[in-house]
């Protein structure tokens, strides 16, 4: 099982927002990052840090963090956007790392 | 373009072995702490092994400890993944994946496209 839990699966209008939440007690120490993953290609970091996107990476995704729970929003949704998202930071050891269940993305 | 390209994927029966491979292309491979991620058939993402940019130390998810050894050689920009007593349960596509940080933040930034590793008798 893993130490970050996500919603198995989310739906969103197009064009609407929708948040995606990762649950953990290591994110109360360590920061979480998200990454895309459309069907049959790799994962795709998309934010990491405080809020911190990689060149070429749409300014619609955005994240916090409050205790032990870090959020994905997506603002005004594209169908480009359907895909799983993980988050993923350190276990509670600190020394390992771990990805969250998952959550599907489908937009309507 | 940063490229990470693995290979040695394949079908294997139960109990067997298989070392899997990564070359780093276009980056300072020295300089960059590596790691191995598995994703089984329609599963999630699972970490499987870390290891630091030139002393050597190591880090293994529990599934694995024992059973697989990670390792690199950075004058050949490779990254390796020994994998012995290989499961039905070890099935998956296996990514090479580049750790960046700074002391805010921890992301694996740079992702190869996959290698796939079946058990199966």
């Amino acid at each position: 099982s893993s130490e970050l839990t996500q919603d198995p699966a989310v739906s969103v209008a197009l064009g609407q927002t929708v948040s995606i939440t990762c649950q953990g007690h290591s994110l109360r120490s360590y920061s979480a990052s998200w990454y895309q993953q459309k069907p049959g290609q790799a994962p795709l970091l998309v934010i990491f840090g405080k809020n911190k996107r990689p060149s070429g990476i749409p300014d619609r995704f955005s994240a916090s963090s409050s205790g032990n729970t870090a959020s994905l929003t997506i603002t005004g949704a594209q169908a480009e956007d359907e895909a799983d998202y993980y988050c993923h930071s350190r276990d509670s050891t600190g020394n390992l790392y771990v990805f969250g269940s998952g959550t599907k993305v489908t937009v309507i | 373009e940063v490229q990470l390209v693995e290979s040695g994927g394949n079908l294997v029966q139960p109990g067997g072995s298989l070392r899997l491979s990564c070359a780093a292309s276009t980056f300072t491979f020295s300089s960059y702490e590596m790691n191995w991620v598995r994703q089984a058939p329609g599963k999630g993402l699972e970490w499987v092994s870390y290891i630091s940019s030139s002393n050597g130390l190591t880090y293994y998810a529990d599934s694995v400890r024992g059973r697989f050894t990670i390792s690199r050689d950075n004058a050949k920009k490779s990254l390796y993944l020994q994998m012995n007593s290989l499961r039905a349960e070890d099935t998956a596509v296996y990514y090479c994946v580049r750790r960046a940080w700074k002391q805010e933040w921890d992301v694996f930034d740079i992702w190869g496209q996959g290698t796939v590793v079946s058990v199966s008798s």
